[in-house]
């Protein structure tokens, strides 16, 4: 069963406006939550991460919003630049055992 | 500063075949595990290992085996393949116990089994 889920695969914004990647999550007991990006022939790199005791994390141009009672993560990069067009991954973490979602491909268009 | 090395890049094998895929940290990492990628499923865990001597199973690990003899490698051993495995083999790690810093990945092994 897939504990993480992306249900959009796809996304595509103007560059200086705000991408917001949305990921629903199913099991209560995970501890940490973390976004990924992935370009192209080259492993993930881990973007940013939230803690399950709070609701939001800024760093730069990226924020992620945790919504417990939804089961609900986003996150938010403002402004979008070209240089962020890849495939970025919610991951869910408990005990060291990390659950990937399926991915969203962001599109920034100049 | 090289972090995490996986070896070969590419991969073709034929059903039945075994091979091992390499991965290496010289960070010093506790934890290493590894994924696997396919189309429309995201990263699966396969086996991980929280120390050397000590491994476990992940979501997916029929089919692999892995030993932990140092820090340092994280050998994944495919027994005897099949069309199934054929996918994108990540190899990571980080510091045991503490997920808020992520994960380290290798670029990647493109298996295919034919």
């Amino acid at each position: 069963d897939q504990q993480v889920k992306q249900n959009s695969p796809s996304l595509s914004v103007q560059e200086g406006r705000i991408s917001i990647l949305n990921c629903d999550y199913t099991n209560s007991m995970f501890d940490y939550f973390l976004w990924y990006k992935k370009y192209p022939a080259e492993g993930p790199t881990f973007l940013i991460s939230i803690s399950s005791i709070k609701d939001k994390n800024e760093d730069g141009r990226f924020t992620v919003f945790l919504n417990k009672s939804a089961k609900h993560l986003s996150l938010h990069i403002v402004p979008s630049q070209p240089g962020d067009s890849a495939v970025y991954f919610c991951a869910a973490s408990v005990d060291n055992d990390m659950r990937f979602g399926a991915g969203t491909r962001l599109t920034v268009k100049p | 500063n090289a972090g995490v090395t996986q070896t070969p890049k590419f991969q073709v094998l034929k059903t039945g075949q075994s091979m091992t895929l390499q991965c290496a940290q010289d960070m010093n990492h506790e934890y290493m595990s590894w994924y696997r990628q396919d189309p429309g499923m995201g990263l699966r865990l396969i086996h991980y290992s929280v120390g050397a001597g000590i491994t476990d199973q992940g979501e997916v690990p029929n089919g692999y085996n892995v030993s932990r003899s140092t820090t340092e490698d994280f050998p994944l051993r495919l027994l005897s393949a099949a069309p199934s495995q054929t996918s994108v083999y990540f190899c990571a790690s980080s510091y045991y116990r503490d997920s808020s810093y992520g994960y380290t990945f290798g670029s990647g092994t493109r298996l295919t089994v034919v």
